[in-house]
């Protein structure tokens, strides 16, 4: 199957500060990336769905300016995740479309992020 | 709105068993994709197997088979002959109309194998 990396695959950081994740598809173009958080012990929850080259959309109760989202090639997305406070800790996984007839998509192995 | 409802929160099984994982789901989408994911304690998710709305058999993958009930908007995961490494957490997923939308995923069966 397709290959998603993400980068950091876990990061700790102090409130207040700003922490950026890559997703990347290695060997596939993804046009479309998805972002999903994964509370402990809880589902995936679709946070935001980013097309290449134009803005992402986001989901009811996602907030834009707190999840800034950029999908700048069809092979990396970024979430940044700004004024992390401890409540943003979870863990972030992402997912690239590979368009066909499934329209399938594969995962990242996630980011852990604990904010302090 | 889509929803999936995994009603079994952890499964113990035999190894060696077969187990089938409930999933039941509400749309109002004519057509959709039905999924089913592994997740293990280190975080990732593993597909497992695909069903299309429109597709007349039931889809199987290896030891994986999907057990289809359009009518009962059932989408069961049967896994035959479960090993050990089989234990992890399952998730049903399913997608609209669109195939360029987002999954919306069940809350999950934690499955545990015993030796």
């Amino acid at each position: 199957g397709a290959v998603v990396s993400q980068h950091p695959s876990r990061v700790i950081c102090k409130s207040g500060t700003s922490v950026k994740i890559e997703c990347r598809s290695l060997d596939f173009q993804a046009t479309t990336m998805f972002w999903y958080r994964q509370f402990p012990k809880q589902s995936l929850m679709l946070m935001a769905t980013s097309n290449e080259g134009s803005k992402a959309t986001y989901e009811q109760g996602v907030e834009k300016d707190k999840f800034l989202i950029n999908h700048a090639s069809l092979t990396l997305s970024t979430l940044t995740v700004t004024s992390a406070h401890p409540e943003d800790s979870s863990f972030y996984i992402c997912s690239g479309r590979l368009a066909g007839a499934n329209n399938e998509q594969f995962f990242g192995p996630g980011t852990r992020l604990t904010v302090l | 709105a889509q929803k999936i409802t995994q009603t079994q929160p952890g499964m113990f099984v035999q190894e060696k068993e077969a187990v089938t994982l409930d999933c039941t789901y509400d749309t109002s989408d004519p057509s959709y994709g039905l999924f089913w994911y592994k997740q293990p304690s280190s975080g990732e998710m593993i597909f497992l197997i695909y069903q299309g709305s429109y597709d007349q058999q039931n889809a199987t993958e290896g030891r994986y088979s999907l057990n289809f009930q359009k009518a009962r908007k059932s989408a069961n995961l049967v896994i035959s002959a479960s090993q050990l490494g089989d234990s992890a957490m399952y998730f049903c997923a399913m997608r609209g109309l669109r195939g360029a939308d987002g999954l919306t995923f069940g809350k999950g069966t934690h499955l545990i194998i015993q030796p």
